[in-house]
């Protein structure tokens, strides 16, 4: 079981649309980061989110950290083929350690 | 620019083999952590450190332990590999259990 739940598990569309991915989870965390995965590397830090009801714009890239620090989502504007990639939420915990998300397999077709 | 480094690659055990991971960071970096990536699950975590001599259980501990007697090396151990161990391996560091910094992982199957 993990802790943090994201959803859409898998996300196809087409070049130039939008998409928004969710983070959530029954914990509170102290900060939460988004990173994305490409095949065969490890994961790479996007953003990182510490205040309740923070947002960060990273480019055509937009996150939110939930009022509660529970959730947080993630919003893509004008989707790019070089956008494909696995994206994971992670969550600090308050043991000094940090859990990964189930992650969002985005494809975006030209 | 090395940053986190694992070692190796990739690796193919018996059942009942042991083996040990290698993970090396030179940002020198008090925190570092073990996960492993199955399909559909994400990035479950093993073990961690906060600091040189410490290391404390993460969400699936079983079967695994580790090492940390230098402050830029974290080693992952399989005393006796199993199928169910089969899966990519990543080690990451951090400055401050966040910002997470990634090696290159290690696929293992174990047959």
């Amino acid at each position: 079981t993990q802790l943090l739940e994201q959803s859409p598990q898998f996300l196809s569309i087409q070049e130039g649309e939008n998409l928004t991915v969710y983070c959530n989870s029954s914990s509170v965390f102290s900060s939460l980061q988004w990173y994305r995965q490409e095949p065969g590397e490890g994961p790479v830090l996007l953003v990182t989110v510490v205040t309740g009801g923070e947002v960060k714009k990273l480019k055509r890239l937009t996150f939110q950290f939930g009022d509660a620090r529970k959730d947080s989502s993630l919003h893509i504007t004008a989707a790019q083929p070089g956008d494909t990639g696995l994206y994971l939420c992670a969550g600090a915990g308050g043991a000094n350690n940090l859990f990964f998300g189930t992650g969002t397999r985005l494809t975006v077709i030209p | 620019n090395a940053g986190v480094t694992q070692t190796p690659k990739f690796r193919v055990l018996k059942t009942g083999q042991s083996m040990t991971l290698l993970c090396a960071q030179d940002m020198n970096h008090e925190y570092m952590y073990w996960y492993r990536q199955d399909p559909g699950m994400g990035l479950r975590l093993i073990h961690y450190s906060v600091g040189e001599g410490t290391t404390a259980k993460g969400e699936v501990p079983d079967g695994y332990n580790v090492s940390r007697l230098k402050k830029q090396n974290f080693l992952l151990g399989l005393e006796s590999a199993a199928p169910s161990q089969t899966s990519v391996y990543f080690c990451a560091s951090s400055p401050t259990y966040t910002e997470a910094f990634f090696g290159q992982g290690t696929r293992l199957t174990v047959v």
